[in-house]
């Protein structure tokens, strides 16, 4: 099983609200991984949890925080967005330095 | 700075023609090379990946050739059809949770 699952698959948000991205794995994997993607535009890294650890952060600003409540979940909690950052969140998963697998994404659009 | 350059950005071919990615890196540290394909709307689903140490890998129709003193690796996807328009990404990493992709090439086969 090479799945990775996430919730929900539409979020449409006003710059006020909190919101939660969900993903989900059940490979034994043990890095999981956030992605922005904007249409027509490569992945771009997020953040990477390795063993529920934070271990790359790629700058990314506050109003996106990451967490990994045990090895096969891992929460994006979204607040303050802003209409840039409506685009595809897509989670992956991998062994470590491994191949990664990646959901299907969420698809968010900030009002 | 892109370390993956893919090209074309796009290509159109009939159905049983053979469409071709092609992609440059320069960093020889990179030692793991995936392809994925993207549907609209859907995550990126690994296709097929090489290592350095071989020139050539098949899976199905799909075809990686590896030159390794160019730098240059490339997709080839054999009997094309229409199922198979979509976008492709070619990638590299170095043993470590990043993926460089390339800019995405969009595919579209025509019937």
């Amino acid at each position: 099983d090479t799945e990775v699952t996430q919730t929900p698959k539409h979020l449409v948000m006003g710059m006020t609200n909190k919101k939660s991205l969900k993903c989900e794995q059940h490979m034994g994997h043990r890095a999981m991984y956030w992605y922005k993607q904007k249409a027509k535009k490569p992945p771009e890294l997020m953040f990477v949890y390795s063993y529920e650890k934070l271990s790359i952060n790629e700058s990314v600003p506050s109003r996106f925080s990451p967490e990994c409540p045990n090895s096969s979940l891992l929460n994006l909690h979204l607040h303050a967005l802003q209409p840039e950052d409506s685009a595809l969140y897509l989670c992956a998963s991998s062994l470590p330095k491994a191949t990664q697998y990646f959901g299907p994404g969420t698809r968010l659009t900030v009002l | 700075q892109q370390q993956v350059k893919q090209s074309p950005q796009s290509l159109i071919v009939q159905k049983g023609g053979i469409p071709i990615i092609n992609c440059a890196y320069e960093n020889t540290a990179f030692d793991y090379f995936p392809w994925y394909q993207q549907f609209p709307g859907k995550g990126p689903a690994l296709l097929i990946a090489i290592r350095p140490d071989v020139s050539e890998k098949k899976e199905g129709r799909f075809t990686i050739s590896f030159n390794k003193s160019a730098k240059q690796f490339s997709l080839h996807i054999m009997d094309s059809q229409p199922g198979d328009s979509a976008t492709y990404f070619c990638a590299a990493s170095k043993d470590d949770y990043k993926l460089s992709f390339g800019a995405g090439t969009t595919v579209t086969v025509r019937a």
